[in-house]
């Protein structure tokens, strides 16, 4: 069976502040892939990063920066410089290799940056 | 443009209806699903196709039934519809079945049942 874990639920930091998103992720298989997405107040989800198993190289992409350590089993997301256009519910999701593509989401955290 | 669409963005409706939801997408791929998120924000994957052959079915009530006309659209009908259904639903698609595919995600539908 597999899990996703974000604990936390909600989370408000004022504008320009860093914050983390937690995840941590349960799974038997030796081989999966790992994903954050975004749900903004319109309602879509977004895609944001996929890690596979692998590959424990952190990643940044501009303000955006992800820690994966196989070890705690945890990806988590860093926000620098928090803007109010970040404000939206965040997901972390595992898919396993052999599973059928099939993601597992976290419950997600609602994050608020306060202008 | 839209790369995966779905119609409609809204749907109220009577308990005891039946309703359809219909999704597209024009990226070219192979594999579709459809996805439920609950007022709670959860989301659980519901069915996902391959070139029109079901390839997970979790434990979702036989009153829906999906239908891939072809590996372009798969569309999701409700039968007698209830409180409990009420949620938005999602549509994805990714290429084939292996390798990790990120899946790119429609709209949703918001299904509301009185």
């Amino acid at each position: 069976a597999q899990k996703v874990t974000q604990a936390q639920t909600e989370i408000s930091v004022v504008e320009k502040e860093d914050v983390t998103l937690d995840c941590v992720y349960e799974t038997r298989d030796t081989t999966y892939y790992l994903f954050w997405y975004k749900q903004p107040p319109s309602g879509e989800l977004v895609f944001l990063i996929r890690r596979n198993s692998f590959d424990e190289q952190n990643e940044i992409s501009g303000r955006y920066s992800w820690n994966f350590q196989k070890s705690t089993s945890s990806f988590n997301f860093t926000i620098t410089a928090s803007q109010v256009v970040d404000s939206a519910v965040y997901f972390c999701a595992l898919m396993n290799y052999f599973g059928n593509e099939k993601l597992t989401f976290g419950t997600g955290t609602r994050l608020t940056i306060i202008p | 443009d839209t790369a995966v669409s779905q119609t409609p963005k809204y749907l109220v409706t009577q308990m005891g209806n039946d309703k359809s939801i219909k999704c597209e997408q024009n990226l070219g791929h192979d594999t579709m699903y459809w996805y439920k998120q609950d007022s709670k924000k959860f989301l659980k994957i519901m069915f996902s196709y391959n070139n029109k052959e079901l390839i997970i079915n979790e434990t979702v009530p036989n009153r829906f039934s999906p239908k891939s006309p072809d590996k372009a659209h798969l569309n999701l009908h409700i039968n007698s519809l209830e409180l409990g259904d009420s949620a938005v639903y999602f549509c994805a698609s990714s290429h084939s079945p292996r390798g990790g595919n990120e899946q790119f995600f429609g709209p949703g539908t918001r299904l509301t049942v009185l």
